[in-house]
């Protein structure tokens, strides 16, 4: 248990679909990330939520919208995707932003596949 | 550009035997450097975090080094168990922020 819950842990979706993740930090963090996971190839941050403000978007296509109601949750709707989307989505948190030293503790990932 | 290369890609190792994973990078400024263990369906799980001033530490079975000066690091396995089979992970971190630089990963297999 890491403290950072993803659901759901698998979707498959049409491109015409809108569909949203989720993820729920247990841990007081102030900050909170999309990540996407491509099969042999690092991670690529997507977003960045700091006290529910948007700190970074990572030129991510705009068929990707995150949200950040409160420090706790993180959505990433999802509407119009490609079948390169097709990926693992992990979510992290932090204690801040400008937490250099402390590691950031991800969800379990949500696989998505695009039809 | 800010880059983290591992070798090897994977590698497959009998239990009991110990190895040993490279981590090579290229950012700057340095701020710290992470293993994180990535088990097959689940999420990566920090093992270790080193700063500038840091050349080694363990976390139980696992031992990071660090050589800032020739910007390595390795991941030592001891007495390697079937629970270690996983991905493991080197992530860079610059200074200031929260941008980090992974690598791609090493696939690790034990077999009994």
């Amino acid at each position: 248990e890491t403290g950072v819950t993803q659901t759901p842990r698998h979707l498959v979706m049409g491109m015409t679909n809108k569909k949203s993740l989720k993820c729920e930090q247990h841990l007081g963090h102030n900050a909170m990330y999309w990540y996407k996971q491509s099969a042999k190839k690092p991670l690529e941050l997507m977003f960045v939520y700091s006290l529910e403000e948007r700190v970074e978007n990572n030129s991510v296509p705009s068929r990707f919208s995150p949200e950040c109601p409160n420090s706790s949750h993180l959505f990433l709707h999802l509407h119009t995707l490609q079948p390169e989307d097709s990926a693992l989505y992990l979510c992290a948190s932090s204690p801040s932003d400008r937490a250099e030293n402390q590691p950031q503790h991800f969800g379990d990932g949500t696989r998505l596949s695009i039809l | 550009k800010n880059q983290v290369e591992q070798s090897p890609q994977s590698l497959i190792i009998l239990e009991g035997k110990n190895c040993t994973l490279q981590c090579n990078y290229t950012v700057s400024p340095f701020s710290n450097l992470r293993w994180y263990k990535q088990d097959t369906g689940r999420g990566p799980v920090s093992l270790t975090i080193m700063t500038f001033s840091e050349n080694t530490k363990s976390n139980g079975r696992y031992t990071a080094t660090l050589d800032a000066d020739t910007k390595q690091s390795s991941l030592h396995i001891t007495a390697s168990q079937l629970s270690d089979s996983a991905s493991y992970i080197c992530v860079v971190g610059g200074s200031g922020d929260y941008k980090l630089s992974f690598g791609a990963g090493t696939t690790v297999t034990v077999r009994a």
